[in-house]
């Protein structure tokens, strides 16, 4: 099953806003990452948060995990073309089927308007 | 090095071929997973491989199995493939199985006829 879900599916914004995308998840976590991945490409990793962290940045990016509503979002400052992408949070927490790795949510698909 | 390669990067297959995908990393990392990947959803996780010990999602076919060669490399083997099989196979390491990013391929873009 889904752990993560982002909201939204899908984002338009100007060169130069600010991005804002929001993943809840259902079960307790380990940590939550962040991912992204352009068109049909791997995916590469922004930024991971643990659980018993509530803030964290790592350049233009901005995290947050509230673990009493099992939501996490991703802040994105002063976007720019290049962060045209689609965007996934991942938790690693065990979720059955045998085999533990990450589970991703559905993802938001950023577009950055020039 | 912090690259995970797959080869080959697209493959075409028919349905009574025999094929395979591989997956290579040489950061010493200790867990390395094959994930799939349709259009327009997020990946999903198929094999892990950590300390010498696989672990395979439940929901996947027989059809997809996995080797461990040595400890940098994963190889995927398909037979009798399936249409709905086409799909991005991801290949991803990590240092460990839990909680450390993980490091994803370019991916191979699967297309069974």
């Amino acid at each position: 099953s889904q752990q993560g879900e982002e909201d939204p599916q899908a984002l338009s914004i100007q060169e130069g806003e600010n991005a804002t995308m929001n993943c809840s998840y259902k079960t307790s976590i380990n940590n939550l990452q962040w991912y992204r991945q352009n068109s049909g490409r791997g995916l590469v990793h922004l930024i991971l948060i643990r659980s018993n962290e509530r803030e964290k940045h790592s350049g233009r990016l901005r995290v947050t995990l509230d673990t009493s509503k099992k939501s996490s979002s991703l802040l994105i400052t002063a976007s720019r073309a290049a962060d045209t992408a689609s965007y996934f949070c991942a938790t690693d927490e065990y979720s059955g089927g045998g085999a533990d790795g990450l589970t991703f949510g559905k993802g938001t698909h950023l577009i950055i308007q020039p | 090095d912090t690259e995970v390669t797959q080869t080959p990067k697209h493959l075409v297959m028919g349905m009574t071929n025999k094929k395979s995908l591989k997956c290579e990393q040489h950061m010493g990392h200790r867990a390395m997973y094959w994930y799939k990947q349709k259009a327009k959803k997020p990946p999903e996780l198929m094999f892990v491989y950590s300390y010498e010990k696989l672990s395979i999602n439940e929901s996947v076919p027989s059809r997809f199995s996995p080797e461990c060669p040595n400890s940098s490399l994963l190889n995927l083997h398909l037979h009798a493939l399936q249409p709905e099989d086409s799909a991005l196979y991801l290949c991803a390491s990590s240092q460990d199985r839990v909680g450390n990013e993980q490091f994803f391929g370019p991916g191979t873009r699967l297309t069974v006829l």
